[in-house]
């Protein structure tokens, strides 16, 4: 089965320090999803990025960016000059294909980052 | 704010009780999904719904069922509830069946006493 693995489980930072969110995943499908998403405080999940399991192009929005390296089902997100109110709990997650011809997400444990002032 | 509402945002209930929870996609997305966040299983899928039809399942007990109806909300019954299905129950909408991104709804946080 699918698997996503955040080795990382807590990370405190010092705001304006960069920090890398590192997301290893496993899947038996050809064609898939990788996404981000962040669950602050108040507890929604807020999509960050989506990404196609063929293209493989870095990615860089504002602050944040991301890293697919495909060969070694490596998916990673670097957050630049961190703020306080990047504090939260990051997710990664997998599409997995399902039999009813759907997908569903299969998510990592997540990783909480605390940005200190 | 996504687009996806969740109703209540709260509830607190006790053992072997009946609850529904009701989600409302975002308007153009045909797909509702189903997931649970306990801090002992994380978060886990449970159930999608596409335009009315049920599409796939995952670890949902059986005492759990859901529906989407031809408004295109959806309600998550949950039934005989025991202190473990204590925990936040996420609805998410899509526009497809599959290979879109799913926003997730504030969530409903439940609490069996």
């Amino acid at each position: 089965a699918q698997k996503v693995t955040q080795a990382q489980t807590e990370i405190s930072v010092v705001e304006k320090e960069d920090v890398t969110l590192d997301c290893v995943y496993e899947t038996r499908d050809t064609t898939y999803y990788l996404f981000w998403y962040k669950q602050p405080p108040s507890g929604e999940l807020v999509f960050l990025i989506r990404r196609n399991s063929f293209d493989e192009q870095n990615e860089i929005s504002g602050r944040y960016s991301w890293n697919f390296q495909k060969s070694t089902s490596y998916f990673n997100f670097t957050i630049t000059a961190s703020q306080v109110v990047d504090s939260a709990v990051y997710f990664c997650a997998l599409s997995e294909n399902t039999q009813g011809g759907s997908e569903k997400l299969v998510f990592g444990k997540g990783m909480k980052l605390t940005v200190n002032p | 704010d996504s687009g996806v509402t969740q109703t209540p945002k709260h509830l607190i209930t006790a053992t072997g009780q009946r609850v529904t929870l009701r989600c409302s996609p975002r308007s153009g997305d045909l797909s509702v999904y189903w997931y649970q966040q306990s801090l002992d299983q994380g978060l886990q899928f449970l159930i999608q719904y596409y335009n009315g039809e049920e599409r796939a399942k995952g670890n949902i007990l059986e005492r759990f069922s859901a529906q989407q109806f031809p408004d295109l909300h959806s309600e998550l019954n949950l039934s005989s509830l025991e202190l473990g299905d204590s925990a936040l129950y996420f609805c998410a909408s899509s526009v497809g069946i599959n290979t879109d991104t799913q926003y997730f709804g504030p969530g409903t946080r439940l609490t069996v006493l």
